[in-house]
């Protein structure tokens, strides 16, 4: 009955490969988003998507790319990984880009490059 | 664009002691206000939020923030702290016509008995 679920929770690799993140929320909302929390554990918005569409996407490297192949999932790429990649990101859902309502986050994925 | 600025980045406290947590916003338009908690190893989870309304605003397990719109300010307060209350604290702010949610750079409070 997870609300926002992420896969996989850890993630170790080695640099230059290739890896994805999936996310999925069962909450029925219309916008998703990735966080990128870095070794101080600062908070940092990466993408945003309402309704499958992008609508926020921050200075953040074209090795990410990220999917929504409909409203309940939104999946992250990375290409190339570097060492600076290592951080755990999070992926959260909220209803309506303007409403007055909270995000609820998953979990979390700490990837570490090595 | 907002921004938020939490002024303490650790504080130790003693069970049973109050604890503030000092948030500051800064914002052309109205605001949303959220704190967030993150308990070791697990993500975050709302602890409350302020939309409209009261001003003041309280969570189920005891934690109150209050709405200041004068001093910008979004304090986070609890008369008597557990040891479960150890976990690293964030507040954030989205206003009224953005689509993110911009958070401070977190407050880590360690409960000692």
């Amino acid at each position: 009955d997870t609300a926002v679920s992420q896969t996989p929770k850890y993630l170790v690799t080695q640099m230059g490969n290739d890896k994805s993140i999936k996310c999925e929320q069962n909450l029925g909302h219309d916008t998703m988003y990735w966080y990128k929390q870095d070794s101080k554990k600062f908070l940092k918005i990466m993408f945003s998507y309402n309704n499958k569409e992008l609508i926020i996407n921050e200075t953040v490297p074209n090795r990410f790319s990220p999917k929504s192949p409909d409203k309940a999932h939104l999946n992250l790429h990375i290409n190339s990984l570097e060492l600076g990649d290592s951080a755990v990101y999070f992926c959260a859902s909220s209803q309506g880009l303007l409403m007055n309502t909270e995000a609820f986050f998953g979990q979390g994925t700490r990837l570490t490059v090595v | 664009a907002q921004s938020v600025t939490q002024l303490d980045s650790q504080v130790p406290v003693f069970e049973e002691a109050p604890v503030e947590l000092r948030c500051n916003y800064s914002s052309s338009v109205s605001v949303y206000l959220f704190w967030y908690v993150q308990y070791p190893n697990q993500g975050l989870q709302l602890l409350l939020k302020y939309l409209s309304g009261s001003t003041l605003v309280k969570s189920i397990n005891g934690f109150e923030a209050e709405f200041n719109k004068s001093q910008t300010s979004f304090h986070l307060r609890k008369p008597s702290v557990h040891i479960s209350d150890t976990a690293e604290y964030f507040c954030a702010v989205r206003g009224h016509n953005d689509y993110k949610l911009s958070f401070g750079a977190g407050t880590t409070v360690t409960v000692r008995a």
